[in-house]
C-alpha cells in the first residue's frame, strides 16, 4: 500500500522568507511524486513532479522540490513567500512503471499561510 | 480546451435520491479519474478509466456507486440511493499515459 503524510496541518511565514511545507512517502518501488495546490472552492493546480533524474526539481510560480530518497521525503520549497501563495497544498504519490498502478494516494493537506 | 469540466458544480439533493455528474476530460487525455474529497482530507482515489476501459476502483466505490466513459470521451459517475455520507466534492482528473494529472474544479454533493 502507498502513504502519504504531510505532518504540518498548517505553515506560517511572512512575506519574503522562504518556505518549507514538509511531505513524506512510501510506496513499493520507484516512486512518482506530485505536488498540487487547492484554492477556496477549486480543483487542485499541478505545480511539480518528481519521475526521475535530478532530486531538485522546479515548478510553477516559483516553487521547487527536492527529493531524497533515503530519508523517503519529498518537501516543497520556495526561496521568497509571497501572500498569494496561501493555499492549500497537497503532497501526493504513485507507484512507478515497475510497481504498477495509476491512482495518487494524497496527504491530508497543509495550509499556508504567508502572512504581510 | 482549456482544461477539464465537471458539471454540476454543487448538487443537492435528498436522501435516497440518485445523482449523476459529469466530467469532460482534456481531450487529447485517454485517462480519466475520479476522486472523492471531504472536509480536511485529501482527494481518495475511486476509479479510472483508460479509453473506455474501467481499469481499477477502489474499496471506496460501494455498490451504489457507478461510473462510465462510453467511447472513452466524457465520463459519468452515479450514486444511486444516495445517504448523507456521500456528501463531499467529488473531482475529475484526466491524463496522458504518463503524464500527470490534471483536475476539474469538482462537483460538490450535498445530501440532505
Amino acid at each position: 500500500a502507498q502513504s502519504v503524510a504531510q505532518p504540518e496541518d498548517q505553515v506560517n511565514v511572512a512575506e519574503g522568507n522562504p518556505l518549507t511545507v514538509k511531505c513524506t512517502y512510501s510506496v513499493s518501488g520507484n516512486p512518482y511524486l506530485f505536488w498540487y495546490v487547492q484554492y477556496p472552492n477549486r480543483g487542485l493546480q499541478f505545480l511539480l513532479k518528481y519521475i526521475t533524474g535530478d532530486n531538485l526539481v522546479k515548478g510553477s510560480y516559483g516553487f521547487e522540490a527536492e527529493f531524497n530518497k533515503s530519508q523517503t521525503s519529498f518537501h516543497l520549497k520556495k526561496p521568497s513567500a509571497l501572500v498569494s501563495d496561501s493555499a492549500l497544498y497537497f503532497c501526493a504519490v504513485r507507484a512507478g512503471l515497475t510497481g504498477g498502478g495509476n491512482k495518487l494516494t494524497f496527504g491530508t493537506g497543509t495550509q499556508l499561510k504567508v502572512e504581510l | 480546451d482549456t482544461g477539464v469540466s465537471q458539471d454540476p458544480r454543487h448538487k443537492i439533493t435528498k436522501r435516497g435520491q440518485n445523482v449523476t455528474f459529469r466530467c469532460d476530460p482534456i481531450s487529447e487525455h485517454n485517462r480519466l479519474y475520479w476522486y472523492r474529497q471531504t472536509l480536511g482530507q485529501g482527494p481518495e482515489f475511486l476509479t479510472y478509466f483508460q479509453n473506455e476501459a474501467q481499469l481499477e476502483k477502489s474499496r471506496l466505490l460501494s455498490d451504489r456507486f457507478s461510473a462510465e466513459r462510453p467511447k472513452g470521451s466524457f465520463s459519468t459517475l452515479e450514486i444511486q440511493r444516495t445517504e448523507q455520507g456521500d456528501s463531499a466534492m467529488y473531482l475529475c482528473a484526466s491524463s496522458s499515459l504518463l503524464g500527470e494529472q490534471y483536475f476539474g474544479p469538482g462537483t460538490r454533493l450535498t445530501v440532505t
